[in-house]
């Protein structure tokens, strides 16, 4: 079954230092994968996706995320984080039929 | 390009009181979905539509609710006899057909659901 673990719940990190958040999913086919932003009570912002080719992806807002196969997963990293950051992370994988699948997600925090 | 617009925001209603509420999709987008969010947890799944025709229906959409998509471009979703627990974020995105199986889905801002 297609699943979709975001490990940390909440991150704390300070402005200026770097970011990571991590993702796993669970797909056995060939994944099509997404990370999504979410501030307070809005909808869900495309930061980037991997549908194929070189496993490093860049985004928007200086984000990037790497597909690695072997461990399942699709890590976002970003290497000076902004106050301005502080969301709400959603991994997702894209299965049959355009059915995405969500983890729980990862609140995120900047520390002046 | 205006984005995926969605009314109301916010709706506030009685238990056992219907609602409906609109999706307004990216212009020539011919895929829209439907996703529910509780607080704390992930977007889920509800149903697509492709143009007119609905798709696909996930079991999380009860007899209760019901979605239609009459001309292929906005949409409606409809809870009736709210409870309790339909209290959530509702939220709509919407794709333009590549021709593979996953599309890039755009989301709206949502309308948040309070069930009283």
């Amino acid at each position: 079954a297609q699943s979709v673990t975001q490990p940390d719940i909440h991150i704390t990190v300070s402005e200026g230092a770097s970011l990571e958040l991590r993702c796993n999913y669970s797909y056995g086919a060939t994944p099509y994968l997404f990370w999504y932003v979410q501030s307070p009570g809005q909808g869900l912002q495309l930061l980037l996706k991997y549908f194929s080719g070189d496993t490093l992806v860049q985004g928007i807002k200086g984000f990037e995320a790497e597909f690695k196969r072997s461990q399942s997963s699709f890590n976002l990293r970003k290497p000076s984080v902004h106050w301005s950051d502080a969301a709400e992370y959603f991994c997702a994988v894209g299965a049959g039929f355009n059915k995405f699948y969500f983890g729980s997600g990862t609140k995120l925090n900047v520390k002046p | 390009d205006t984005g995926v617009s969605q009314n109301p925001r916010h709706k506030i209603t009685k238990r056992g009181q219907n609602v409906t509420f609109r999706c307004d999709p990216i212009s020539e987008h011919n895929r829209l979905y439907w996703y529910r969010q509780t607080l704390g947890q992930g977007p889920e799944f509800l149903t697509y539509f492709q143009n007119e025709a609905q798709l696909e229906k996930s079991r999380l959409l009860s007899d209760r609710f019901s979605a239609e998509r009459p001309k292929g471009s906005f949409s409606t979703l409809e809870i009736q006899r709210t409870e309790q627990g339909d209290s959530a974020m509702y939220l709509c995105a919407s794709s333009l057909t590549s021709g593979g199986n996953t599309d890039t889905q755009y989301f709206g801002p949502g309308t948040r659901l309070t069930v009283l």
